[in-house]
């Protein structure tokens, strides 16, 4: 079974672009969530979606967006990008987005703006 | 609400050194406890999880947990560590709290082995 595949794995833009990323979940996975990392705030929730509609959202700007498609397949996108926006970006997906499931992840987005 | 918090950013241990990574947790609810494993720009990798049941997890790479609710605790341990443990350990923590069960995780544990 393939994992999480998220493309790019590397991206630079200037500040003021904007940008989206794609994830691909493991086959039959419902749920994928979006995560932030960077050094100074760690790890950081974005949002999550299930069966195309967000069901879940962190403290971002809305700046911040995304969106699923019918085959569970989710893209984010920054508009408007700032130096700050610099990090690597994570999807995750889960069978079924409970409690106890765990989140599979993919190898991430390195994001980086100049 | 819940939270994770991981006691120490960095730990360094000799190869062959028991490891011990610390963490304590939040939350108001029953919670389901995980640490995933970091090697440098990947994604996270589960180790091992702590739903209900036996109190002393098991998991890959010959890591083990115990929940132990009294101390809100779930560190995670590996008797000999080697080289290849290198990496960064994240502890997490998820709940049916508030409805929303999106786990919180630690800012995360380097791991350093000297050989």
């Amino acid at each position: 079974k393939a994992g999480v595949t998220q493309t790019p794995r590397y991206l630079i833009k200037t500040r003021g672009q904007q940008v989206t990323l794609s994830c691909s979940p493991i086959s039959g996975h419902r749920s994928v969530s979006w995560y932030q990392q960077t050094p100074g705030q760690g790890l950081q929730f974005l949002f999550e979606y299930f069966s195309e509609t967000q069901r879940n959202k962190g403290n971002f700007p809305g700046r911040f967006s995304g969106r699923q498609f019918s085959n569970s397949r989710s893209e984010m996108n920054v508009s408007t990008l700032e130096l700050g926006d610099s990090a690597l970006y994570l999807c995750a997906s889960s069978p079924m987005g409970r409690e106890n499931t765990e989140a599979f992840f993919g190898q991430g987005t390195r994001l980086t703006v100049v | 609400a819940q939270s994770v918090t991981q006691l120490g950013s960095h730990v360094s241990v000799s190869e062959g050194a028991l490891v011990l990574l610390r963490c304590n947790y939040s939350s108001s609810v029953p919670p389901y406890l995980f640490w995933y494993v970091q090697y440098p720009n990947q994604g996270l990798q589960l180790l091992l999880k702590y739903t209900t049941g036996a109190t002393l997890v098991k998991g890959i790479n010959g890591f083990e947990a115990e929940f132990k609710k009294s101390e809100t605790s779930f560190h995670l341990t590996k008797p000999s560590a080697h080289m290849s443990d290198a990496a960064e350990y994240f502890c997490a923590v998820s709940s049916a709290s508030g409805g929303s069960y999106i786990p919180t995780f630690g800012r995360g544990t380097s791991l350093i082995v000297h050989p």
